[in-house]
C-alpha cells in the first residue's frame, strides 16, 4: 500500500504561471482533502471531495480549483499563481467523514 | 480567537524525560481528538484518536481529554531523539471538518 501519493515533491513557478498537484489515494478512500501549510498557521482546508464527481470549497479556495473524476485522483489545479500561493500543499484521505485523515507527504511551491 | 491554541515551542529536553504536550480548544461540540506527529519535510501522520473524554494509551503515548476544561494532553514517556518532530493536534465535532492546531516543535537531546 503507498497511501496517498503527492507529485511533484517541489515545484517553482513564476508569479502568473499555472500548474496542476497531483493526488492519488490507493486505500478506496470516499473522502479526500487538499490542505496548504503555511509557519505558524495550522493546516488550512482548500478543497475537499466526498466522492467521485462531488467537491466542495473550505476554508481557502480563492486561486485554487479541483476535480474528482476517479475514487483515486484528486489533482489541484493553480491559476495564475501569486507569492501568497508560497507554502507546502498536503493531500489527504479518509475513509469515512468522522474518521483521521492519512496524508501524502507533500509538494513544497514557491512562486516568485 | 482561535478555535485551537497550541503553543508552538520549541520544546527541547533530554532523552528518557517525559514530554507533555497540550492544546486548549474553544468549541464545545468537538467530540474526536487527534495527535499527528510530522517528521521535517513530510505529512502529518496519526499518532492517536480518541472519541469524547478520558485517557488512552498507546506504547509509550498517552493521549488525554478533559472535555470540561477544554484541554486536550499528548504525554511521550521515555523520549528518543526519534521522537523530535512537530506535533499537531486536531479535533473535529462530527462529519469531515477538521480543525488543526499549528504544531509544538520537539527537540529530544540525545
Amino acid at each position: 500500500n503507498a497511501g496517498v501519493t503527492q507529485t511533484p515533491k517541489f515545484r517553482i513557478l513564476k508569479i502568473g504561471q499555472s500548474m496542476t498537484l497531483q493526488c492519488t489515494q490507493d486505500m478506496n478512500h470516499n473522502y479526500m482533502y487538499w490542505y496548504r501549510q503555511d509557519p505558524g498557521m495550522g493546516l488550512k482546508l482548500i478543497y475537499y471531495s466526498v466522492g467521485a464527481g462531488i467537491t466542495d470549497k473550505g476554508e481557502v479556495p480563492n486561486g485554487y480549483n479541483v476535480s474528482r473524476s476517479t475514487t483515486e485522483d484528486f489533482p489541484l489545479r493553480l491559476e495564475l499563481a501569486a507569492p501568497s500561493q508560497t507554502s507546502v500543499y498536503f493531500c489527504a484521505s479518509s475513509s469515512q467523514g468522522d474518521s483521521p485523515l492519512h496524508f501524502g507527504n507533500g509538494t513544497r511551491l514557491t512562486v516568485t | 480567537q482561535k478555535e485551537v491554541e497550541q503553543d508552538p515551542g520549541p520544546l527541547s529536553v533530554p532523552e528518557g524525560a517525559i514530554v507533555s504536550l497540550n492544546c486548549t480548544y474553544s468549541n464545545s461540540a468537538f467530540q474526536y481528538f487527534m495527535w499527528y506527529r510530522q517528521y521535517s519535510r513530510k505529512g502529518p501522520e496519526l499518532l492517536m484518536y480518541t472519541y469524547s473524554s478520558g485517557n488512552k494509551e498507546d506504547g509509550r503515548f498517552t493521549a488525554q481529554v478533559d472535555k470540561s476544561s477544554k484541554y486536550i494532553s499528548l504525554f511521550i514517556r521515555d523520549s528518543q531523539p526519534s521522537d523530535s518532530a512537530t506535533y499537531l493536534c486536531a479535533m473535529k465535532a462530527g462529519g469531515f471538518k477538521t480543525i488543526f492546531g499549528a504544531g509544538t516543535r520537539l527537540f529530544v537531546k540525545a
